[in-house]
Formats: structure tokens, sequence, C-alpha cells
């Protein structure tokens, strides 16, 4: 399995600027997780799915951002307009029901400037 | 709310001695918890998990790691450090699938070898 997999692995942008990064989960989970990681603030749940539907949006910071996942296989945050106190580098995680583990993306690494 | 608490955001160990590092929890219900290790700029890899069952776990790498209900602690510990231990780790606790397997992550803690 390739495991879960994310792209862009670097994304510079210009402040106000739509940035979409993607997730595809291992085959077969369904769950889907979202986390932020930033020196300031750690690493944070931003968002998650079950069986494609969102759960809990809670942690995500504002209506700038945005997921969705249109299928077993695919997911996407968006954030518009983006700033630089977005940089991070953003996770996304899959899980089967009835397993505990996560297993995590190799992250997106989001500069804006 | 759960939250995590690891002691230390960097420790430095030399090769061969023990690592210990530190986590403390707060959950309102029986918890799951985790390590998981980050190496530079990959994502997050378990080390180990506890569910349920013998409180002493064993993770890969020769990690291991024992909850502590009385102590609200899931220290993980290594006898023999070698170097390619360096790495940045992350405590974590969730309420299980009820709650949807969400993870609270500690601060983590940067492990710095030395030969």
């Amino acid at each position: 399995d390739a495991g879960v997999i994310q792209s862009p692995r670097h994304e510079v942008t210009e402040m106000g600027q739509e940035v979409t990064l993607r997730c595809k989960p291992i085959s077969g989970h369904n769950s889907l997780f979202w986390y932020r990681q930033t020196m300031m603030r750690g690493l944070e749940l931003l968002i998650y799915f079950n069986n494609n539907v969102p759960i809990d949006d809670s942690g995500m910071p504002e209506d700038r951002f945005s997921a969705k996942m249109p299928n077993a296989s695919f997911s996407t945050l968006k954030i518009q307009p983006s700033e630089p106190r977005d940089s991070a580098v953003y996770f996304c995680a899959s899980s089967l029901q009835g397993n505990t583990e996560a297993f995590f993306g190799q992250g997106t690494r989001l500069t804006v400037v | 709310a759960q939250s995590v608490t690891q002691l230390g955001s960097h420790v430095s160990v030399s090769e061969g001695a023990l690592v210990l590092l530190r986590c403390n929890y707060s959950s309102s219900v029986p918890p799951y918890l985790f390590w998981y290790v980050q190496y530079p700029n990959q994502g997050l890899q378990l080390l180990l998990k506890y569910t349920t069952g013998a409180t002493l776990v064993k993770g890969i790498n020769g990690f291991e790691a024992e909850f502590k209900k009385s102590e609200t602690s899931f220290h993980l510990t290594k006898p023999s450090a070698h170097m390619s231990d360096a790495a940045e780790y992350f405590c974590a606790v969730s309420d299980g699938e009820a709650a949807g397997n969400k993870l609270t992550f500690g601060g983590g803690t940067r492990v710095l070898v030395k030969p």
C-alpha cells in the first residue's frame, strides 16, 4: 500500500491567493483527518470525516478554511484567501473504523508570503 | 476536554543511554494513548499504542511505554539510545471510536542523541 498521499509537498503562495491541498487516504479507510502543525500551536485537528461526511469541523480556524471529501479516495483542504499566518505543515491522516491507529501522510508545507 | 502534557520540549541523551520521555494526560473517559515519532520533513509514524489490557506496551525500534492510570501518565522509554532515534516524539490521546478516533497531541519532545 502506498500509504496516505498528499500533494503538493511544498507550496509557496502570495497572500490573498487561493490554496488547495490534496489528500488520498489509504484504500478502504473510512475516516480522514486534517491536522495543522505550527511551532506556536503544535499539532491541531482541523476537521475529520467519517464515510465522506464531515463530522467535526470545530478546529477549522476561520471561514477562509474549507474542506471537502467528494468520495472515499480524495479530500481537499482549501484556504481562500490565504494569509501569512496560515503558513504551517498540513497533515492528512486516515484510519479504518474499528482500528484506533491513524496513518499520516508526509504533509504539505505551506508558506504564504 | 482532553489534554496532553509532555515535560521537556528538548531532551539530549548520549548514545547507549536510557531514553525517557514523559507524558501526562487528562481525559474524562478511559483513554487510548499513543506515541508517534516524526523524523525531519516526514509525517508521523506510530511507535506504540495502549487501548486496553496489559499496561506495559512494546513498540517498534525497541521503545516501550507504561500506562499508569493512578498517575495519568504514559511515559516512553528505550534502554539504549541509538543515533537513529534522533527525532521528535509526540504523545497523543483519544477517546476511541465513539469520539471518532480524534487525536489530541502533546507539544512534542525533540530528542538529540550525542555520540
